[in-house]
């Protein structure tokens, strides 16, 4: 059964770097059957995707986000990273990570971690 | 930008039917798949490539695509049912999610 868990820092300051990781069980990044994707949803909206990586460490971004977002792998750990450059309080969310299923345009999200909360405040 | 068009909310009666639609230009040229997020939990995948159930799910949960729709279908809704839906496709190598609609069961 494959599980995936975020970690990383509940707050962050405004202007600086988010940073999380997420690691993967059940499962090897190294096996390039998949994407490995972030996604995000502030307090009592919807869900907004940030961007995926492919364990070769290709990726695709949400438009909105390129500038500031950056998704990596380390398939030894079997952990994928997410960093997001410049906070504001607009970054406030819950960030999940979740495996990617990409078939050329067929794609979806399973499964998905439990979430970690980072609130952006001074 | 493409943009996925979902109701803000649907009530249903325990034991009826449920219709949660998702709209877009040429959405039926897509692939759709549809997510259950109940309160305070992680979302999880009900339907992948438009009609697709994920192993272990209840058959009552269908989906399906025409034209300009994508419909999530839940037959004999159950009380546990109620959740915030999402939509999801792929366009212009992005993944794209509709606003979420919240079924109320009562």
């Amino acid at each position: 059964q494959v599980q995936l868990q975020e970690s990383g820092p509940g707050l962050v300051k405004p202007s600086q770097t988010l940073s999380l990781i997420c690691t993967v069980s059940g499962a090897s990044i190294g096996s390039g059957e998949y994407y490995w994707s972030w996604i995000r949803q502030p307090p009592g909206k919807g869900l907004e995707w940030i961007g995926y990586s492919y364990y070769r460490g290709r990726s695709y971004y949400n438009l909105s986000l390129k500038s500031r977002v950056t998704i990596s792998v380390d398939t030894s750990k079997d952990q994928f990273f997410l960093k997001l450059n410049s906070v504001t309080a607009a970054d406030t969310a819950v960030y999940y990570c979740a495996r990617c299923f990409s078939i050329g345009d067929q794609v979806w999200l399973d499964p998905w971690g439990q979430g970690t909360l980072v609130t952006v405040s001074s | 930008s493409y943009d996925l068009s979902q109701p803000p909310s649907v009530s249903v009666s325990p034991g009826q039917t449920a219709s949660i639609t998702c709209s877009a230009d040429k959405l039926g040229n897509k692939y759709v798949s549809w997510y259950q997020q109940k309160a305070g939990q992680s979302p999880m995948l009900i339907i992948y490539q438009d009609s697709n159930r994920p192993s272990g799910l209840p058959e009552r949960f269908s989906g399906s695509t025409s034209g300009n729709s994508a419909t999530l279908t839940i037959s004999g809704t159950q009380t546990m049912d109620e959740a915030d839906y999402y939509c999801q496709a792929w366009d212009s190598s992005t993944v794209i999610f509709g606003g979420g609609t919240k079924l109320t069961v009562l």
